[in-house]
């Protein structure tokens, strides 16, 4: 079975650095792309950056570019999102997916999502 | 950076059909996904690359585009089809995605 497991609830302080992860199982992590999608309470998907673990090529959203750090480890089939000072608004759901550029072009599989909340 | 407009919410009757639309300037030249998500669970892709289904998803559920609209089509609502849904594209070089900011369909 493809699937993503995502990593447990956190809760952090302002300030703290955060990295989730998202392991992957059934396929083969290296030919896939990885997307991470934020959700604030209440509000739309938004579509972060993508990550080719085949080649660690990563592409940001111009409006997560220089906010967070996406990056994988190939040996262990592990996707991953990073922030080094955490603030209030970078609180909700964090959900990865699997991004079939080669095929579909969607987002076909998906995590059941990272919460995190950040508060003082 | 780019955008892509959806009408907040849609009603229609169980039964009737539902047309949600996503327009966006870059879509005639980038294909369109639809995600379906319901409360508390992560969205399922139920169109990609403008009209295709994935498998599992059911026929009522069908794209089509226009220019620089596209639309998701859902036939026959089914009360179990209340859920916010989500159009993706592409900017015009292929940078980056975007989703839409999603419309909530509800079945009255």
């Amino acid at each position: 079975e493809v699937q993503l497991v995502q990593s447990g609830a956190e809760v952090k302080k302002p300030g703290e650095s955060l990295k989730i992860s998202c392991k992957a199982s059934g396929y083969s992590f290296t030919n896939y792309w990885i997307g991470w999608v934020r959700q604030m309470p209440g509000k739309g998907l938004e579509w972060m950056g993508i990550i080719y673990p085949g080649d660690s090529d990563v592409r940001y959203s111009p409006s997560f570019q220089g906010q967070v750090t996406i990056s994988a480890d190939k040996s262990i089939s592990t996707a991953y999102l990073q922030w080094s000072s955490l603030r209030a608004p970078d609180s909700g759901m964090y959900y990865c997916a699997r991004q079939d550029l080669g095929g579909s072009g969607g987002m076909d599989v998906w995590g059941k999502g990272t919460a995190v909340t950040v508060s003082s | 950076s780019y955008e892509l407009t959806q009408p907040p919410s849609v009603s229609v009757s169980p039964g009737q059909t539902a047309r949600i639309t996503c327009s966006g300037d870059a879509l005639p030249k980038q294909y369109v996904y639809w995600y379906q998500q319901k409360p508390g669970q992560a969205p399922v892709l139920v169109i990609y690359k403008d009209s295709e289904r994935p498998s599992g998803i059911p026929e009522r559920f069908s794209g089509s585009t226009s220019g620089t609209t596209v639309t998701l089509t859902i036939s026959g609502v089914q009360a179990e089809d209340e859920a916010d849904y989500y159009c993706q594209s592409a900017d015009s070089s292929a940078t980056y995605r975007v989703f839409g900011g999603g419309t909530k369909l509800t079945a009255l």
